[in-house]
C-alpha cells in the first residue's frame, strides 16, 4: 500500500544536538510538507517542497533545514538553533501543490523530545 | 492566507448526526474547502473537499453555503471512532495550508 512513513515514532535528544527526522513517500507525489504541532495547537508549516531540489520556507522555518534530493524523501533537520524543538512533527505530501483540489496525505508523525 | 473559524469543541451522542460548522468569510473564488480529522498521536486524515457544490463520500457530506462564506461537515451517524479534532482549511495554489486549532468532537454513548 502506498503511503507516507515517518521514522522514528519517538525521538529523544539532548539540547545542543542536531537531529534529522525521516519522511519517505511511495505515492509518487511531487509536493511534500513539514508541519509542527504543539500540545492543544493546530499545525504550523515549517518547510514545503514542490519538486526535487527545490524547497521553500513556511511560517516557522527558523532553526530548521530540509533537503529534497529524491522525489520520495524529504528529511527535516532540527538544529541546535531551534529554541523550542520539543514537539510533534508531521510530514505530508500531495500530488502537486498547484492542484489545490488534491488532498494532503499525512504520516503518523515523530514526537521529538529535547532535554 | 484566507482563514477559517471553527468552534473549539462540540458534543454528540452516538448514532446521531453531527454538523460541524466552519466560517471562511474571506474565501477567494479559487479556494477549495478541505476537511481533515486527527486522532490523538496520529497524523491528520483527509475527510472531504469541495469548491461550490455539496459533496458526499463514504465518510461524510460537505454542505457549502451559496456565498461560500461558510460550510458544514456532516457526519450522518456519529460513532465513537469519529471522536477527533476536525480541521477546516482553505486551499489554493498560493496557500500555505494553514491549520487552525479545529473543533474537538466528543461522542458519547
Amino acid at each position: 500500500d502506498g503511503g507516507i512513513t515517518q521514522s522514528p515514532k519517538y525521538l529523544f535528544r539532548k539540547e545542543g544536538q542536531n537531529v534529522t527526522l525521516s519522511c519517505e513517500q511511495n505515492l509518487n507525489h511531487d509536493a511534500m510538507y513539514w508541519y509542527r504541532q504543539d500540545p492543544g495547537q493546530g499545525l504550523r508549516l515549517i518547510y514545503y517542497s514542490q519538486i526535487v531540489n527545490d524547497f521553500q520556507k513556511g511560517d516557522i522555518a527558523e532553526g530548521y533545514s530540509v533537503s529534497r534530493e529524491k522525489n520520495e524523501s524529504f528529511p527535516l533537520t532540527v538544529t541546535s538553533a531551534q529554541k523550542n524543538p520539543t514537539a510533534f512533527y508531521l510530514c505530508a505530501s500531495s500530488i502537486s501543490r498547484q492542484r489545490h483540489n488534491s488532498p494532503l496525505h499525512f504520516g503518523n508523525g515523530t514526537r521529538l523530545t529535547v532535554t | 492566507d484566507a482563514k477559517t473559524t471553527q468552534p473549539n469543541s462540540m458534543e454528540s451522542n452516538e448514532e446521531e448526526p453531527v454538523h460541524l460548522p466552519c466560517n471562511h468569510s474571506t474565501i477567494s473564488g479559487t479556494d477549495y474547502i478541505h476537511w481533515y480529522r486527527q486522532l490523538p498521536s496520529q497524523g491528520p486524515e483527509y475527510v472531504i473537499h469541495g469548491l461550490t457544490s455539496n459533496v458526499n463520500n463514504r465518510m461524510a457530506s460537505l454542505a457549502i453555503a451559496e456565498d461560500r462564506k461558510s460550510s458544514t461537515l456532516i457526519l450522518h451517524r456519529a460513532t465513537l471512532r469519529d471522536a477527533a479534532v476536525y480541521y477546516c482549511i482553505l486551499r489554493d495554489t498560493a496557500s500555505k495550508l494553514t491549520f487552525g486549532t479545529g473543533t474537538r468532537l466528543q461522542v458519547t454513548l
